[in-house]
């Protein structure tokens, strides 16, 4: 299994639309859990932490299950500027970060 | 600095020679990582440097690559004999703690010819 695993896309939504990505980790260990996103030929940068109490950031929503070792991202009424690659990030419990293969998002007018 | 800084931003060198890449992170930060990313994949860990610790060199890929971080602020890779499958952006980051979120450098993309 994958350390961590997401559904490559891509996403093609609309503006205005709502959308979510899924990802899965393999290792139960992890106390870290991030959304980064990338937009082409850039570097990732930090889009926000994910708590186990869940928690929000204006139009963007993070979940964290640890039962089922799942993160989630929702994102509301979707912009073009919000088109880019979404990384799903774990601690690997040895201090550095595992980063999944990102989800592509594509939104369209 | 402001941000995690590297250098070069691009380098095209030719399949055997040795190449160094520099990365200056963010002032205070004490962990810094070194991650690399060929095109269409995702990132690769390659070394993790924290304080005066012992370097993670877990994910190097082989003796042709190594990393040393001078003064527990600047980083430079280096890359003894390129080969063209070690063509990729090369990503520096750095963190407050081993835990935290990470501030990524904009990357040195290397190709080898």
């Amino acid at each position: 299994r994958k350390e961590v695993e997401q559904d490559p896309g891509p996403f093609n939504v609309p503006e205005g639309a709502t959308v979510a990505f899924n990802c899965t980790y393999s290792n139960s260990a992890s106390q870290s859990f991030f959304w980064y996103r990338q937009d082409c030929r850039k570097e990732p940068k930090l889009l926000m932490s994910v708590y186990s109490s869940g928690n929000e950031d204006g139009r963007f929503t993070a979940q964290l299950n640890r039962a089922s070792q799942y993160i989630s991202l929702l994102i509301r009424d979707s912009k073009l500027s919000d088109s880019a690659t979404y990384l799903c990030v774990v601690d690997s419990g040895y201090s550095t970060l595992t980063f999944g293969k990102g989800t592509m998002l594509l939104v369209s007018p | 600095g402001a941000g995690v800084s590297q250098s070069p931003s691009n380098k095209v060198t030719e399949k055997g020679k040795d190449v160094e890449l520099r990365c200056d992170p963010i002032s205070g930060h004490t962990a810094l990582y070194w991650y690399r990313q060929s095109l269409g994949q995702g990132l690769e860990f390659l070394i993790y440097f924290q304080g005066n610790s012992a370097p993670d060199k877990s994910g190097l890929p082989s003796d042709r690559f190594s990393a040393e971080r001078t003064g527990g602020s600047v980083s430079t890779l280096t890359i003894q004999r390129t080969q063209q499958e070690d063509s990729a952006v090369y990503l520096c980051a750095s963190s407050f703690t081993d835990r935290s979120g990470y501030t990524f450098g904009s990357g040195t993309r290397l190709t080898v010819v």
